[in-house]
């Protein structure tokens, strides 16, 4: 169960986009629909922005989006805003009927 | 709205266990998978236990098989978990997240908790 592989960190002007990445293997992202991204702001809970790789949960903001392919899937973030700054984390399903977690990247607003 | 509410974290000596508990309400409870997410301090998510909403069905990361025991009381709307021989790196904020649904494939959380602290420490 390896973490799945995402940038330490990115960072973006306000108004402009930015993609964050989040590498898997054929047993996880590759092989499901179930890539989930969340947003966590420094001493809060993690917040649920996309899941099953490009839908938006109620609530979220459509600057939001995801996508997948091959083994890779992606966030991305456009238009800018300061409050996006936080912490985001990937997660997928797995074939081991487990669930594996990205290492995190830190979005940082300039 | 959906609240989950976990208690039961504390300062435990390595070797020593505790029970985790997760209240929920806003939803009905035995429809959807629920989930145990741990973070280590200033450390990422780590996804450890998760259980189908039937009860009948339990996942576990290879990391805590063997010492941590996922379960649900559906007439209670809580879930537990029962962490056992507890090392140094146990040492996290245990998150209770509820699930997107009932099944394995949709463990994913969309709700959690504010957490519960859990010290491995002499």
């Amino acid at each position: 169960q390896s973490a799945l592989t995402q940038p330490p960190s990115v960072s973006g002007s306000p108004g402009q986009s930015v993609t964050i990445s989040c590498t898997g293997t054929s047993s996880d992202v590759g092989d499901y629909n179930r890539v989930s991204w969340y947003q966590q702001p420094p001493g809060t809970a993690p917040k649920l922005m996309i899941y099953e790789v490009s839908n938006r949960p109620s609530g979220v903001p459509d600057r939001f989006s995801g996508s997948k392919s091959g083994n890779t899937a992606s966030l991305t973030i456009s238009g800018l805003q300061a409050e996006d700054e936080a912490d985001y984390y990937c997660s997928s399903y797995t074939n081991s009927l487990t669930w594996v977690f990205g290492g995190g990247t830190k979005l940082t607003v300039l | 709205e959906v609240q989950l509410l976990e208690s039961g974290g504390g300062l435990v000596q390595p070797g020593g266990s505790l029970r985790l508990s997760c209240a929920a309400s806003g939803f009905i409870f035995s429809s959807y998978a629920m989930s145990w997410v741990r973070q280590a301090p200033g450390k990422g998510l780590e996804w450890v236990s998760a259980i189908s909403g039937s009860g009948g069905s339990t996942y576990n990361a290879d990391s805590v098989k063997g010492r941590f025991t996922i379960s649900r009381d559906n007439s209670k709307n809580t879930v537990y978990l029962q962490v056992n021989s507890l090392r140094a790196e146990d040492t996290a904020i245990y998150y209770c997240a509820k699930g997107l649904g009932s099944s394995a494939s949709r463990i994913s959380p969309d709700y959690w908790g504010q957490g519960t602290l859990v010290t491995v420490s002499s």
